[in-house]
């Protein structure tokens, strides 16, 4: 696609339930990361893909979060048992690949658990 | 844990004045350094990726320069629109030389431009 998509855009969810976020990167970006931004934070890195090398998760906060990249193409990042603290605006980037490239931002996940 | 600094945290000009604000991070193991700017309700928008000392780079008013010895980096807007009112991010790749590579960013500038 002409640009980095994500879904849902909005998500309210119950305290202990599972949430799933969804980014459909760039075609032909091989590198795709997960950041979040909780309220009045910098953006906070979550974890990075590069091709078909080992993801580099060191910024997962809790074992409740994890991430997959399917074919190397679209990306979920699934949070269980949410808590209050995880509410935050969920942002996925890409790039041509790792290294000196700029990144290309989705419109990002606001997620709200309640 | 790596510290990326960004000041003034925010700044209010009238149109037509030129500013400039401040990125400091790490000098050691300096791999990138990138600015974004970050409009309400839209995503993070690339500007600038630089990767030499002295690396100076331009887009239309607006241009940045990078001294990794000391570790800053400035952003200079000259003749503010209030189409420049944004939030401006700065953010650190280091090199770790284990073959990842991720970007670590500042809190950010929140610029607003009063017509």
């Amino acid at each position: 696609g002409a640009g980095v998509s994500q879904s849902p855009s909005n998500k309210v969810t119950e305290k202990g339930k599972d949430v799933e976020l969804r980014c459909d990167p760039i075609s032909g970006h091989t590198a795709l990361y997960w950041y979040r931004q909780s309220l009045g934070q910098g953006l906070e890195f979550l974890i990075y893909f590069q091709g078909n090398s080992a993801p580099d998760k060191s910024g997962l906060p809790s074992d409740r979060f994890s991430a997959e990249r399917t074919g190397g193409s679209v990306s979920t990042l699934t949070i269980q048992r949410t808590q209050q603290e995880d509410s935050a605006v969920y942002l996925c980037a890409s790039s041509i690949r790792q290294g000196s490239y700029g990144y290309t931002f989705g419109s990002g996940t606001r997620l709200t658990v309640v | 844990i790596l510290n990326v600094e960004q000041s003034p945290q925010s700044l209010h000009v009238q149109e037509g004045d030129s500013t400039n604000f401040t990125c400091s991070f790490p000098s050691s193991n300096f791999y990138a350094l990138h600015w974004y700017r970050w409009e309400t309700a839209k995503s993070p928008e690339a500007l600038f990726v630089m990767t030499l000392n002295g690396d100076e780079k331009k887009k239309g008013r607006i241009s940045a320069t990078l001294n990794t010895k000391e570790g800053y980096s400035y952003l200079y807007i000259k003749g503010s629109q209030p189409e420049d009112s944004a939030t401006y991010l700065c953010a650190f790749m280091g090199d770790s030389g284990a073959g990842s590579y991720q970007l670590t960013f500042g809190k950010g500038t929140k610029l607003s431009v009063i017509p």
